[in-house]
């Protein structure tokens, strides 16, 4: 199976930062990533697909690239609204993986 | 407007069954793949099982393999996740997903499944 390794695993930030969040696939996926927001309590929202496409009514702040087998996604001037957990997937092959997931917090 | 309603979900011992039903609404379904995907309490993503838009194929991971099965009646524009033989380990808020061109576009609210004795 690929493995996504999601780092960090929790991150400390303020309003305003620009915040980057890195899944390192075990072997090529290609550009089969997507990325997905989930605030407590609630379900999964899609964010970035194909790893550099900004998924319907996604603020322009929240951007995907890849470089290699690391694949990023990164928050411009973070807003409160953007704490949340954040969690890639790779779906170039079967059993799809999601990595373990970036919890963000307010410092 | 896409929705995705997942019902069936609950409480039940150990190596018993349940069915989960996920009732969609909003795009014409049988256009699509769905699948399921799950979270165990304060854990990761999951994913749990694929199914193309006929029905004619299915997917899983190991951990389900031969455990769970998939289905779909797109005249009643609803999916199904059959789990049989549950473990503790199953436990988890399963989500009924839309596969729209890159996987899980749409996501359900969610409905609980807790295997306990």
């Amino acid at each position: 199976d690929i493995q996504m390794t999601q780092s960090p695993s929790s991150m400390s930030v303020s309003l305003g930062d620009t915040v980057t969040i890195t899944c390192r696939a075990s072997q090529d996926v290609g550009i089969y990533v997507n990325w997905f927001q989930q605030k407590p309590g609630k379900s999964p929202r899609r964010m970035i697909y194909r790893a550099t496409n900004l998924a319907d009514g996604v603020p322009s702040r929240f951007s995907g690239s890849r470089s290699g087998s690391d694949y990023s996604l990164t928050i411009s001037s973070l807003e409160s609204e953007d704490v949340a957990d954040y969690h890639c997937l790779q779906y170039d092959e079967y059993p799809y993986t999601f990595g373990a997931g970036t919890k963000l917090e307010l410092k | 407007e896409v929705q995705l309603v997942e019902t069936g979900g609950g409480l039940v011992q150990p190596g018993r069954s349940l069915k989960l039903s996920c009732v969609a609404s909003g795009f014409t379904f049988n256009n699509y793949w769905m699948s399921w995907t799950r979270q165990a309490p304060g854990k990761g993503l999951e994913w749990v099982a694929s199914i193309t838009n006929s029905g004619g194929s299915t997917y899983y991971p190991d951990s389900v393999k031969g455990r769970f099965t998939i289905s779909r009646d797109n005249a009643q524009n609803t999916l199904y996740l059959q789990m049989n033989s549950l473990r503790s380990e199953d436990t988890a808020t399963y989500y009924c997903t839309r596969d729209g061109g890159a996987p899980f576009d749409y996501w359900g609210q969610g409905v609980m499944v807790t295997v306990s004795s």
